[in-house]
């Protein structure tokens, strides 16, 4: 079935530490982004990708940094964890152009950083 | 900049009864809306969207949702919920960012639980 694998699906960090997250699509989607859900916040975005080899910075990119070698892959890299990072992160993606304002959400990455 | 509130953090409503989850909207231009559910511990699914075209927009589920540009709302309806809809329901704008890439910019959510 086509749509967006993520991983881990939870991880229990100590602060400090490095940490990716991992996302892989199967759409062949152009556009890639990575948001964070947090209670009473909604889902704010952190980075995204138009394309493969472009990135840009969302509303929350402070800590966070991402690189799009690929197509399929959108790898969110934590260099150094802090506690304020406990979130629910979720990858999703969009066709570009056209019809494709819709984007698809992977199912999550739940991340404690203790 | 565009924005979206949902003003209800919660909705209960009676199984088989109509449901409305509520989304207003503040854009420049033409609004481009969406409406997202989360079921727990899942991502989130698109239920519909309104670019152009007819008010009334229908999606999955057999929800669909109302787009009124004078009251600058695009509420979320079902004829008659079930306790299956239980889940929680984001509204969401389209955002273009400065690098030309479309965004969308979502509410914080409404929790809809439907009672048997």
């Amino acid at each position: 079935i086509a749509g967006i694998t993520q991983a881990p699906t939870s991880q229990i960090l100590a602060a400090g530490r490095r940490m990716t997250l991992r996302c892989t699509q199967d759409m062949r989607h152009n556009a890639m982004y990575w948001y964070r859900q947090d209670l009473g916040l909604g889902l704010r975005l952190i980075h995204y990708s138009n394309t493969a080899g472009t990135t840009g910075k969302g509303e929350v990119p402070d800590g966070y940094s991402v690189s799009r070698a690929n197509t399929d892959d959108f790898p969110l890299t934590l260099a150094s964890a802090v506690p304020s990072q406990t979130s629910v992160y979720f990858c999703a993606s969009s066709a570009s152009g056209g019809e494709g304002y819709e984007q698809y959400f992977g199912p999550g990455t739940r991340l404690t950083v203790t | 900049a565009q924005s979206v509130a949902q003003p209800e953090d919660q909705v209960n409503v009676a199984e088989g009864n109509p449901l409305t989850v509520k989304c207003t909207y503040s854009v420049s231009g033409n609004p481009y809306l969406f409406w997202y559910v989360q079921y727990p511990n899942r991502g989130l699914q698109f239920l519909l969207k309104y670019i152009t075209g007819d008010n009334l927009v229908k999606g999955s589920y057999g929800f669909e949702a109302e787009f009124n540009k004078s009251q600058t709302s695009f509420h979320l309806k079902k004829p008659s919920a079930l306790v299956s809809d239980s889940a929680l329901y984001f509204c969401a704008v389209r955002d273009m960012l400065p690098t030309g890439a479309n965004n969308l910019f979502f509410g914080t959510g409404t929790r809809l639980t439907v009672i048997p």
